[in-house]
Parts: structure tokens; C-alpha cells; sequence
């Protein structure tokens, strides 16, 4: 019963490196997530895909990339890290449909600091 | 756009009472489902309960319930019998039905259990 699983747990990245957040989910969910969570501002969607071969932004989409590799896996890349990155990522993903009521499920979650 | 407001950055309750946090939410949607997620201190983001706004009736999940107020756009969530493992973060989160599944979170309610 993995569910939907994220590497690394922790990262640290000195400002201008890259880095890529791995995200996988076994429950055959068609839509998969990126959000950020900051101190005080709750989680933010990053990206979004609603199916494999399909992405798009979020609310806070700056400074990220992501490929939905295949149906179970969906990256978030940082090309040029910057201080302002440094958050807790979510991987999230859903059946979205009314019959399952639109429930989210969360991976584990990334801790990143750019220094 | 829609939107969830938390107006309770913290609260405490004594072990063995009831606390009641509070949402509201914006929306012009008439299809919608409703969520509070616990996230506890190893991070991960849990389930609480979920509410659809077709259904007239309040949702409850053991010593969790809410009251949900669809003319008001309220959803509060109800915990008795408070125990030292309900201390965690509470999100309360809105998705539209026909959506591609976005959540939109509100800022989140600390809560404390004192023994």
C-alpha cells in the first residue's frame, strides 16, 4: 500500500543549482499535483496534470518545470534554485471524479533549503 | 475565484472537551466538495472528512463531525473528546465539482491539546 511516494525527503541546494522532485502514485489516478507549503500561507498548487501527457500551472508556477512522465509518475524541477524556493513540496494525486468525491491523496513530502 | 479563509490561527483545547474550527469559503459554484485535512508534526497530510454540497446532511467520522452551512458558505469542524493526537495543523480545503481537481486551501488552525 505505497500510495503516492516522494524523493528525497530532504534537500539542501546552494542558490543556481537544479534539482529534479521525483513523485509516484499506484492507484491509477488520472491527475497528479505539486503544491508548496510556506509557514502561514497553507499549501499552494505549483502545477497540475490531469492526465499523462498533459500539464498545467498552478497558482505559483514561476521558477518550476514538471513532466508527467507516464500515468504513475509526475516530476517538479528547479532549474536555477533561488532562496525563495526554499518550502515543503507535496505531491499529490486524485481519482477526480464526483464518485470518489474529488479526494486527494498526499505523498510524504519534501523538505527544501536554498541557501 | 474561489477562495477559504481560517480565521483561527491557533487554538487550545483541554483534553477530554470539544473545539470547534471554523471555515469559510467563497464561491459561485453550486457543485462542491468540501475537506478538512490534519497535518501533524511527521508532516503528512491526513483525511479528516469531506463533505459534498448536495448533501443536506453533516458529515461525521467518528468523534469528528462538522456543520456545514451552505448559505452561509460555512464548514466548521466539530472534534469531541479531544486527544493528545488531534494536536496538529487543520486545513480546511475547497474543490469545485467539474474542476480538474484543484484544491484550495485555506491558511490553516494550530491546534494544541492540553493534558
Amino acid at each position: 500500500n505505497a500510495g503516492v511516494t516522494q524523493t528525497p525527503k530532504f534537500q539542501v541546494l546552494k542558490t543556481g543549482q537544479s534539482m529534479t522532485l521525483q513523485c509516484a502514485q499506484d492507484m491509477n489516478h488520472n491527475s497528479m499535483y505539486w503544491y508548496r507549503q510556506d509557514p502561514g500561507m497553507g499549501l499552494r498548487l505549483i502545477y497540475y496534470s490531469a492526465s499523462e501527457g498533459t500539464t498545467d500551472k498552478g497558482e505559483v508556477p514561476n521558477g518550476y518545470n514538471v513532466s508527467r512522465l507516464n500515468k504513475r509518475e509526475f516530476s517538479l524541477r528547479l532549474e536555477s534554485a533561488a532562496p525563495s524556493q526554499t518550502s515543503v513540496y507535496f505531491c499529490a494525486s486524485s481519482a477526480v471524479t464526483s464518485y470518489y468525491s474529488y479526494e486527494q491523496y498526499f505523498g510524504p513530502g519534501t523538505r527544501l533549503t536554498v541557501t | 475565484a474561489q477562495t477559504v479563509t481560517q480565521s483561527q490561527p491557533e487554538m487550545s483545547v483541554q483534553e477530554a472537551e470539544t473545539v470547534t474550527l471554523s471555515c469559510t469559503y467563497d464561491t459561485s459554484e453550486s457543485d462542491y466538495y468540501l475537506f478538512w485535512y490534519k497535518q501533524p508534526p511527521s508532516r503528512q497530510m491526513i483525511l479528516v472528512i469531506r463533505q459534498e454540497a448536495y448533501k443536506q446532511q453533516n458529515a461525521t467520522e467518528n468523534r469528528f463531525s462538522v456543520n456545514f452551512q451552505k448559505a452561509a458558505k460555512s464548514f466548521s469542524l466539530k472534534i469531541s473528546d479531544s486527544q493528545l493526537g488531534d494536536a496538529a495543523m487543520y486545513f480546511c480545503a475547497y474543490v469545485g465539482g467539474g474542476s480538474q481537481g484543484n484544491l484550495i486551501f485555506g491558511k490553516g488552525t494550530k491546534l494544541s491539546v492540553k493534558p
